[in-house]
């Protein structure tokens, strides 16, 4: 299996702080990786597709980068309605996903 | 719009099968590319993929579960029918299923509410 690695596990933050989520995979995966984000009680929604794709409704100041083995997620200016903990997934082979990253208010 | 549902017992025995039903519309399981799966998240825990069925019945499981699970899918009722043997406490988890978009490069774009499983005697 294809091993994600999420840093950092857990991030305090601030409204209006730029914030990046790294993922890191056990082998190069192309650009097979999205992103999610979790809010407590909910179902995961997609925010990224294929490393960088900006999934439909998704606010603009979510953006994807990377390819091969690493990547990162970034928020440009958090906001109260983005505190919440967010995946990665890798789809090259056997799906899996990554640990979390939890993102709470400073 | 795509929905999907998902439902089945809320607590089972450990030893027991495990039946869970996702009931989907806005799609259908006959169109080529077609797909959907099955993820769990233990209480506090992160997401675990459990398993995917295609159009053609292509079916791919987690390698760590496959002993214990089977993918079936019912064109006609909209269903994806998933079943995992021998459960066991370290099982209770949240299940959801998950559509995997064509056009966002089978990610899942759209997912259940999911449904909260507990093994207990």
């Amino acid at each position: 299996d294809i091993q994600m690695t999420q840093s950092p596990s857990s991030l305090s933050a601030s409204v209006g702080d730029r914030v990046t989520i790294t993922c890191r995979a056990s082998q190069s995966i192309s650009s097979y990786l999205n992103w999610y984000q979790q809010k407590p009680g909910k179902a995961p929604k997609l925010l990224i597709y294929a490393a960088s794709s900006l999934q439909s409704g998704v606010p603009s100041r979510f953006s994807g980068s990377g390819s091969g083995t690493d990547f990162t997620l970034t928020i440009s200016s958090l906001q109260p309605e983005d505190f919440a903990t967010y995946y990665c997934q890798q789809s090259y082979s056997t799906i899996t996903f990554g640990q979390g990253t939890r993102l709470e208010i400073k | 719009q795509i929905t999907l549902k998902e439902s089945g017992p809320t607590l089972v025995k450990p030893t027991q099968t495990l039946t869970l039903t996702c009931t989907f519309s806005g799609f259908s399981l006959s169109t080529s590319g077609v797909g959907v799966g099955w993820i769990r998240q233990p209480p506090g825990k992160a997401l675990e993929w459990l398993a995917l069925i295609y159009w053609d019945d292509d079916k791919r499981y987690s390698p760590s579960l496959k002993s214990r699970l089977t993918i079936t899918k019912d064109t006609s009722k909209n269903q994806v029918v998933l079943t995992m043997t021998n459960m066991d406490p370290v099982d209770t988890a949240t299940y959801y299923c998950a559509h995997p978009g064509i056009a966002v490069g089978r990610a899942f774009d759209i997912w259940g509410q999911g449904t909260m499983v507990t093994v207990s005697s």
